[in-house]
Parts: structure tokens; sequence; C-alpha cells
């Protein structure tokens, strides 16, 4: 009965590639984001979105594409991956854009890139 | 821009002592302060948040934490460690410049000694 569920848990893979991470959530809520936390335990927000609406974009590469299909959803998809992007990606959701609310956060997608 | 710092990246306790976790933020304006928790190999979890009204706020787990607007600070207390509050404490402050979000702090892992 996940709250937030990612796939895949993990993912190893070649500089150069494309990949995705997925994101469910099943609490209803309507607002979806992608958090880096780099190998010094630094979380930054990266992408949110409301209602399958892009509301924050935190000056990402362009290789970082979100997309929301709908408001239960949210995957991110890398192009051309990087040494760099090794990191753990963590979804998580709200309920509504208001800060204050609480976020739920999903188990976290470790990314070793090659 | 609003910032968190939180003193000690690594603190130990043992089991039955105090725990104290520090967190100083950085804001132009009334800030909202929220503590998140994470055990090893999992997503964040909201241990308790100041938004307004009474400093003193209170959490899962035993947890509090006290706003000090003149210190600007935000620490975690809990009166008896236990064991399984061994994981990584997250400090964050609402950032409300363009799209609202929460800035962490770098994190502090503490370890509870038996």
């Amino acid at each position: 009965d996940t709250a937030v569920s990612q796939t895949p848990k993990y993912l190893v893979t070649q500089m150069g590639n494309d990949k995705s991470i997925k994101c469910e959530q099943n609490l209803g809520h309507d607002t979806m984001y992608w958090y880096k936390q780099d190998s010094k335990k630094f979380l930054k927000i990266m992408f949110s979105y409301n209602n399958k609406e892009l509301i924050i974009n935190e000056t990402v590469p362009n290789r970082f594409s979100p997309k929301s299909p709908d408001k239960a959803h949210l995957n991110l998809h890398i192009n051309s991956l990087e040494l760099g992007d090794s990191a753990v990606y963590f979804c998580a959701s709200s309920l509504g854009l208001a800060v204050y609310n609480e976020q739920f956060f999903g188990p976290g997608t470790r990314l070793t890139v090659l | 821009a609003q910032s968190v710092t939180q003193l000690g990246s690594h603190v130990s306790v043992s089991e039955g002592a105090l725990v104290l976790l520090r967190c100083n933020y950085s804001s132009s304006v009334p800030p909202y302060l929220f503590w998140y928790v994470q055990y090893p190999n999992q997503g964040l979890q909201l241990l308790l948040k100041y938004t307004t009204g009474a400093t003193l706020v209170k959490g899962i787990n035993g947890f509090e934490a006290e706003f000090k607007k003149s210190e600007t600070s935000f620490h975690l207390t809990k009166p008896s460690a236990h064991m399984s509050d061994a994981a990584e404490y997250f400090c964050a402050v609402t950032d409300f410049q363009g799209a609202q979000k929460l800035v962490f702090g770098q994190g502090t892992r503490l370890t509870i000694n038996p």
C-alpha cells in the first residue's frame, strides 16, 4: 500500500545513455516534485508540477525532462547521462502548492553512471 | 535567498540521553521551518513543522523543536534517545522567492550508542 513509489530502485548505466525514472502516488495529491540528493546527502529540488503543469524548474540542465501524464504520475527522463548525474533521485508529492503542506517522499532511485 | 545551516554533520549520543540537533536559518521574511527524517534506504518523512503560532512545536516519535526568532534557530530535541532514532535529519526553510519551495540543510546523521 505504498503512498509514493518509484521505479527502478537502482539504476546503473554508462555515460551517454538515456534513462527514465517513474514515480506514482496514490495519495490523491495534485503536486509532485523531483529532488536530487548528492553523495554528501545534500538535497535540492529539481522540478515541481501542479495538476500536470510545470511550476518549478530549478536551473536543471536541458538533458533532464520531466513529464506528468496525469496528477498521479511524474516521470523523469535523462538524456546523455554524465558522471555528475550519479545521485539518489527522490520523488515527492503534496496536497496543493502551499509550501507548508507536508511532502511525502518516495524511497528514492539510486542512479550510478559509469 | 533563504538558507539553512545544520551544525554538526554527525551527532552521536547514548541510548536514553538527550538528543539535540542544531539548525540555524537565514530568511528575509518570517519563515516556515521543518524537520524531516530519513531512515536508511528510505525517503524523507516529516517530523514536525513551524508555520505560525506557538513557537514550541511537537512532532512524531517524541521530538520537538523551538522556533527562536532572535537566534534564527530551530533546534530539534528529544529528551531520551532510542536506538530506532538513528537516521539522517534534515532541517528545511521555505523560500518564498518565485514559486515556493523548500531549501534543505546538509543533514545531520544521528547515531545512537547502546
